[in-house]
């Protein structure tokens, strides 16, 4: 079964400086990686999703990047962080056809 | 368009107490999959359920059962005899791409379960 990685686990950013928040997958090939932040404890939306190395598809035009520069490696950066890009960062990945199963999450805070 | 309504805000039962938790989708796919996911306080989402949408069978795992019903677009989660533990955050999800797996998620309900 897969596991996912995310670091940091934890992460204060002052508004204005870039951010990357990293996640890696082990024990599946080829999966679809997501990004979906939470703000205030709630709702999921979901940011960026991969099927592939270098194939990105944003959901939600906003601040922030994603990228996919390796099978199993998924990237989520801004080059200027604003005071809304505070939340709890989560990375999902999903085997082919199956379900999504999620990371431990990134929280940021960003003052 | 999809979407997926959870109307409870949040939930407190005493422990032990039998609670379900409602879950009210829309779509317009005739082919789609319902999930249900714990958040406990830790953040990371637990996967506890995929459903079909041409599975409408009712699934009981321990003390957890879940009861899909197509007539209603509902798909709704009960906990029997619940426990401390089960206190968290919990979402039903929607997925109608099966190439992209995109989830559309419901805004969660908390559960509190008090000893």
């Amino acid at each position: 079964s897969q596991t996912i990685h995310q670091w940091p686990a934890t992460l204060v950013q002052p508004v204005g400086s870039p951010l990357s928040l990293e996640c890696t997958v082990e024990g599946t090939s080829n999966p679809n990686l997501y990004w979906y932040r939470q703000a205030a404890g709630r709702g999921l939306q979901l940011l960026f999703y991969s099927v592939g190395i270098g194939q990105i598809s944003s959901e939600v035009p906003q601040n922030l990047s994603a990228s996919r520069p390796q099978d199993r490696q998924f990237i989520l950066s801004s080059k200027k962080l604003l005071l809304s890009d505070s939340g709890f960062y989560l990375c999902a990945c999903m085997p082919l056809g199956e379900t999504q199963y999620f990371g431990p999450g990134t929280r940021l805070l960003v003052l | 368009a999809q979407k997926v309504t959870q109307a409870q805000t949040e939930i407190s039962v005493v422990e032990k107490e039998d609670v379900t938790l409602d879950c009210v989708y829309e779509t317009r796919d005739t082919t789609y999959y319902l999930f249900w996911y714990k958040q406990p306080p830790s953040g990371e989402l637990v996967f506890l359920i995929r459903r079909n949408s041409f599975d409408e069978q009712n699934e009981i795992s321990g003390r957890y059962s879940w009861n899909f019903q197509k007539s209603t677009s509902s798909f709704n989660f009960t906990i029997t005899a619940s426990q401390v533990v089960d206190s968290a955050v919990y979402f039903c999800a929607l997925s109608e791409e099966k190439n992209t797996g995109k989830l559309i998620f419901g805004q969660g309900t908390t559960l509190q379960v008090k000893p």
